[in-house]
């Protein structure tokens, strides 16, 4: 058990209101990832870290903005939600103390944006 | 650009095997992942292929062949709790997964 934990697990809320997603993990990895999956793509990465104030953007970053403050937390937001981002969002963990494939999903974020 | 190609969906029969493809185009590879996710949970590792050849682990099994690249998921014996989506994942020269949109195995009893 990576001990990954989302919140909140769901979320419904009005387009051009600001959200923010947390992950949070109980060990000290260092690479955390945040991905949306919608129907028909694959998982697509938004933004990811590998360390404490040390981010970098993924393949649609636009429109989002995350945080790392502290190692067991990875804050997502959404500075002013539109519909196009009522998704269901993952945090991801790597065990390993480099990037790999190998990753550990939290369970889910799932946001609506009306 | 990148791409992962593996079909939406497949059907199969409980105690029969099934075998899920996936092709692959990246800059640049750094490994084939596969992994399981059932409705409305997260995904879990299943596999990782970086060399060609078949890795066996129990009733699954991942074959890759970095010349074509293509790659299988091989599910044997299968079980009612082995619907789920299957999805492809290939690692670039940057150490980027890119994912293919999986496929949705349904097991008939």
């Amino acid at each position: 058990d990576a001990g990954i934990t989302q919140s909140p697990r769901h979320k419904v809320t009005e387009t051009g209101t600001p959200v923010t997603l947390r992950c949070h993990q109980t060990e000290n990895h260092r690479y955390m990832y945040w991905y949306r999956q919608d129907p028909g793509h694959g998982l697509r990465l938004i933004h990811y870290s590998y360390g404490v104030k040390d981010t970098d953007k993924g393949e649609v970053s636009d429109g989002y903005s995350v945080s790392r403050s502290k190692t067991e937390d990875f804050l997502l937001t959404l500075e002013s939600a539109t519909s196009s981002q009522t998704s269901v969002y993952f945090c991801a963990i790597s065990e390993s103390d480099r990037d790999t494939g190998e990753l550990f999903f939290g369970e889910g974020s799932r946001l609506t944006v009306l | 650009g990148q791409n992962i190609d593996q079909p939406t969906e497949m059907t199969a029969t409980e105690g029969a095997i099934v075998q899920i493809n996936c092709t692959y185009q990246t800059s640049g590879f750094n490994g084939l992942f596969w992994y399981q996710q059932h409705a409305g949970e997260a995904p879990t590792f299943l596999s990782y292929n970086v060399l060609d050849g078949l890795e066996e682990k129990g009733r699954f099994s991942s074959f890759l062949s970095r010349s074509k690249g293509y790659s299988y998921l091989l599910l044997k014996e299968l079980q009612m709790k082995d619907s789920a989506s299957y999805l492809c994942a290939a690692m670039d020269s940057n150490y980027q997964l890119i994912w293919g949109a999986g496929t949705k195995l349904i097991i008939k009893p």
